[in-house]
């Protein structure tokens, strides 16, 4: 399963677009890109799956370019109610239960 | 994260006595996955069960826990002997398949004294 990279924290205002990237360098052709959404004393809500260029639903979107060695998770007009810790994930489809999560980015959103 | 229930949602044991973590999956889905997280870290997977199966425990400690989801009713985490190191909140997640996206429910706060 490929190892994720993505930045440990990120500051944003209310109705700003926030962009979260993830470098997933050894991705294999088999995997696809999953982004998970956790808040404190919750457990991890699923946003959003792609496997290349553009993937779009009523939360996000989700880009991943050519070579699919990145992705990142685009919140359109972020308010404080998307600050969250957000987990990028990169395995196949599914991946028979083993996810593997990282720290994730936390995302704090200000007034 | 309606529809995966766990219970209790906190539990507190001494050194020594067994927790037993519940977690029913949403309705329709027969797989079942179980994760643990100790606090500014992300999920770590312990186990992946399908009914009456266990079809990969890779991530479980090999002594003192066990996990099961019988045909009927919740799945079940049981540790034994419980030690200090044990503290942590255990998720639970289900998917109708294996390559469906997992649904998580809140978890539970094991506590150990």
């Amino acid at each position: 399963l490929a190892k994720t990279t993505q930045p440990i924290s990120m500051d944003s205002y209310e109705g700003q677009e926030v962009n979260i990237t993830c470098s997933h360098n050894n991705i294999a052709t088999n995997d696809y890109i999953t982004w998970y959404q956790q808040f404190p004393s919750q457990g991890p809500r699923f946003i959003i799956q792609g496997y290349k260029t553009k993937v779009t639903n009523e939360v996000a979107s989700l880009f991943i370019p050519a070579d699919r060695k990145s992705s990142t998770l685009s919140l359109p007009r972020v308010s404080l109610s998307d600050t969250a810790v957000y987990y990028c994930l990169v395995g196949e489809q599914g991946s028979q239960g083993n996810l593997i999560f990282g720290k994730g980015t936390k995302l704090s959103v200000k007034p | 994260n309606a529809g995966v229930m766990q219970n209790p949602r906190h539990l507190v044991r001494r050194r020594g006595q067994e927790a037993r973590l519940r977690c029913s999956p949403m309705k329709g889905h027969s797989h079942v996955y179980w994760y643990r997280q100790l606090p500014e870290e992300g999920l770590k997977f312990m186990v992946y069960l399908q009914k009456e199966n266990i079809i990969d425990e890779s991530g479980m400690p090999k002594e003192r826990f066990s996990a099961e989801f019988p045909k009927e009713g919740p799945s079940i985490l049981r540790i034994q002997q419980v030690v200090r190191g044990d503290s942590a909140a255990y998720f639970c997640a289900s998917s109708s398949t294996g390559y469906q996206p997992q649904h998580f429910g809140d978890g539970t706060r094991l506590s150990i004294l």
